[in-house]
């Protein structure tokens, strides 16, 4: 069973718009969560996290939202560029920023100019 | 280049080969990690490895073995593969723990067995 979802697999979206990308999560053990963005023939690299004590972290374009009582994160890109097209995949962890991360299935996001 | 280096990129082998997979580090780590990313699956965890001591093997198959003779280097040792073991493995690398940037990742080596 699935404990971080990405339901979306794919979202479009025009440069210089807000890009959202969701993320749920089953366990509530887990507190603390990161973005990683995905280039073909890269491997995983980090983008942002979060602590469950925060609602929000913001770094540049870049800011993820934390609703625990809904288990849901999100993430949101403005303004969009062509370059943030990749595979954004959402992880989580239990036990604080111990332990190994669990990952979903990744959103692709394509920026269209 | 992330600082954790896999070795081959790519690889091509039969279900009767023997191959392996390396994965290097010199970023102070020590802890490493296996990775396995199928088409339209989520990364799946295959084994942790924290100084050098196997702390997790999340019900691999015994056709895959892994090796860390250090805390710079891992392998993951092949045999017997079957068609459906193709897909994208990838290494990490991390400070005990995740810490606030989590694990460091390889680009990869994109395994296809014929």
């Amino acid at each position: 069973d699935q404990q971080v979802k990405q339901n979306s697999p794919s979202l479009s979206v025009q440069e210089g718009r807000i890009s959202i990308l969701n993320c749920d999560y089953t366990n509530s053990m887990f507190d603390y969560f990161l973005w990683y963005k995905k280039y073909p023939a890269e491997g995983p690299t980090f983008l942002i996290s979060i602590s469950s004590i925060k609602d929000k972290n913001e770094d540049g374009r870049f800011t993820v939202f934390l609703n625990k009582s809904a288990k849901h994160l999100s993430l949101h890109i403005v303004p969009s560029q062509p370059g943030d097209s990749a595979v954004y995949f959402c992880a989580a962890t239990p036990g604080g920023s111990q332990g190994n991360l669990i990952f979903g299935k990744g959103t692709k996001l394509s920026v269209k100019p | 280049e992330t600082g954790v280096t896999q070795t081959p990129r790519h690889l091509v082998m039969g279900m009767t080969n023997k191959k392996s997979l390396k994965c290097e580090q010199h970023l102070g780590h020590n802890a490493m990690y296996w990775y396995k990313q199928s088409a339209k699956k989520p990364l799946e965890l295959m084994f942790v490895y924290s100084l050098e001591e196997r702390v997790e093997n999340n019900s691999v198959p015994s056709r895959f073995s892994p090796e860390c003779p250090n805390s710079s280097h891992l392998f993951l040792h092949l045999h017997t593969l079957q068609p459906e073991d193709s897909a994208l493995y990838l290494c990490a690398s991390s400070h005990p723990g995740i810490g606030s940037y989590g694990y460091t990742f390889g680009s990869g080596t994109r395994l296809t067995v014929v």
